[in-house]
């Protein structure tokens, strides 16, 4: 797996979009980007992987930078349920292995 | 979607008891699930990689005597803690691989909260 490098904390207001940045300098060619997320005291949830290309669905966005080094999970209208610690991971092939992830807050 | 349950979500032991969490998949076969445990304000920590049909891979530090992992099914894989002392105490979470999703990633258990008292 890719060492991946996230801030530890952000804030965000209700209704704004939430931009989570990574860095993920030494991922392979073929690693993807996951997104995950924990609500406390709860599981990690799938939100959102890719590799080269930016990704969409119904949660978030994935940017992907054509160098693949970072990427930016953007949540487009946060609410108050999206406050959690979220994990980026670089790789997922043989396992995953979780950073430290950046805690968002949204703000009403 | 692939769902994977996670049994129990809380235990409360006695020191030198031994604890069993089991973790199934409850709509896709999993060769390979993952046991994590996680302390407070932490990230999740890989523990070991539990290995249907055969032993499981531990991660470094990690006991394998004290934390045994069966895996003899392809949707149940199950982690007890051993002789429990009150610093096991944590939260900790299987996660599993449905091959059938492509790279969909990993599907997390809800967690099981253990206290050693």
């Amino acid at each position: 797996d890719a060492k991946t490098t996230q801030p530890p904390s952000m804030d965000c207001a209700e209704g704004r979009a939430a931009n989570l940045p990574c860095n993920h300098s030494t991922i392979s060619g073929n690693e993807y980007v996951y997104w995950y997320r924990q609500i406390h005291s709860q599981g990690p949830q799938y939100i959102i992987h890719g590799l080269k290309n930016n990704e969409t669905n119904e949660m978030a966005s994935l940017i992907i930078t054509e160098d693949r080094k970072s990427s930016t999970l953007i949540l487009p209208h946060a609410t108050l349920r999206d406050t959690a610690v979220y994990y980026c991971i670089g790789g997922g092939t043989n396992d995953m292995r979780f950073g430290a992830g950046t805690r968002l807050t949204v703000k009403p | 979607g692939a769902v994977v349950s996670q049994h129990p979500s809380r235990v409360i032991c006695k020191s030198g008891t031994s604890v069993k969490i089991e973790c199934r998949s409850l709509d896709f076969q999993a060769t390979t699930m993952f046991w994590y445990r996680q302390f407070p304000k932490k990230s999740l920590m890989l523990m070991a990689t539990s290995n249907e049909g055969s032993k499981a891979t531990y991660e470094q530090g990690v006991e394998k005597d004290k934390f045994l992992i069966n895996h003899a099914s392809l949707t149940l894989s199950t982690l007890t803690v051993t002789s429990a002392h009150p610093e096991d105490s944590s939260f900790y979470i299987c996660s599993a691989r449905d091959h059938g999703q492509g790279n969909y990633g990993y599907t997390f258990g809800s967690g099981t909260r253990l206290t050693v008292v």
